[in-house]
């Protein structure tokens, strides 16, 4: 069994560039969640894919966006970066939205905006 | 909208005594309630979970917790704790939609010294 896995696992971006983030489901997860947790924060919900469409979103502006893909992987993008962005992006899978199934997180990506 | 109080942002105890992480939440709604470690440099990984049935949940690595509904607390504890247990603890919250759409706390650093 293959757990969710995300690339790259750091990244340096300058304020105003636009940053992609990517994630591999665990196999057989349809769901995917993606989350922020700033440096000392618990994460926190930026939205959720399921079945390639939104499936609810958290606090965060347009500028966040998500893709999610035929085969489960996902993508979220950051456009017009600020340095508030930095922190840790988890991407965490799941099965059936209403199924109850606990979330299995990957190690996240470590965005560092200068 | 739901919060996560983490009553205590760091908790330093000695290798084989016991431990109580304390978490308090706020809910308009029945929620589902969870802990999940996190390793330095890892992502979050579930600990235990309270759908529903006893109050008293058990977990991974010797960890339990209970569910006190009258005083909307979810605290976690361990009898012994090793020097692997060292890492940070999130209490987290969600409603009871199935859509596993987390509110995390901020958060407890758990030091085990030796």
């Amino acid at each position: 069994e293959t757990g969710v896995t995300q690339s790259p696992t750091h990244l340096i971006k300058t304020r105003g560039q636009q940053v992609t983030l990517r994630c591999s489901s665990q196999s057989g997860h349809n769901t995917v969640s993606w989350y922020q947790q700033a440096l000392g924060q618990g994460p926190q919900f930026i939205f959720q894919y399921y079945r390639e469409e939104e499936n609810g979103r958290g606090n965060f502006p347009p500028r966040f966006s998500g893709l999610q893909f035929p085969n489960y992987s996902s993508e979220l993008n950051v456009n017009a970066l600020e340095l508030d962005d930095s922190a840790l992006y988890l991407c965490a899978s799941s099965l059936d939205p209403l199924s109850n199934s606990p979330l299995h997180f990957g190690n996240g990506t470590r965005l560092t905006v200068t | 909208a739901q919060s996560v109080t983490q009553l205590d942002s760091q908790v330093p105890v000695f290798e084989e005594a016991p431990v109580e992480l304390r978490c308090n939440y706020s809910s308009s709604v029945s929620v589902y309630l969870f802990w999940y470690v996190q390793y330095p440099n890892q992502g979050l990984q579930l600990l235990l979970k309270y759908l529903s049935g006893s109050t008293l949940v058990k977990g991974i690595n010797g960890f339990e917790a209970e569910f006190n509904k009258s005083q909307t607390s979810f605290h976690l504890r361990k009898p012994s704790v090793h020097i692997s247990d060292t890492a940070e603890y999130f209490c987290a919250v969600s409603d009871l939609g199935g859509s596993e759409k987390l509110v995390f706390g901020k958060g407890t650093k758990l030091t085990v010294n030796p």
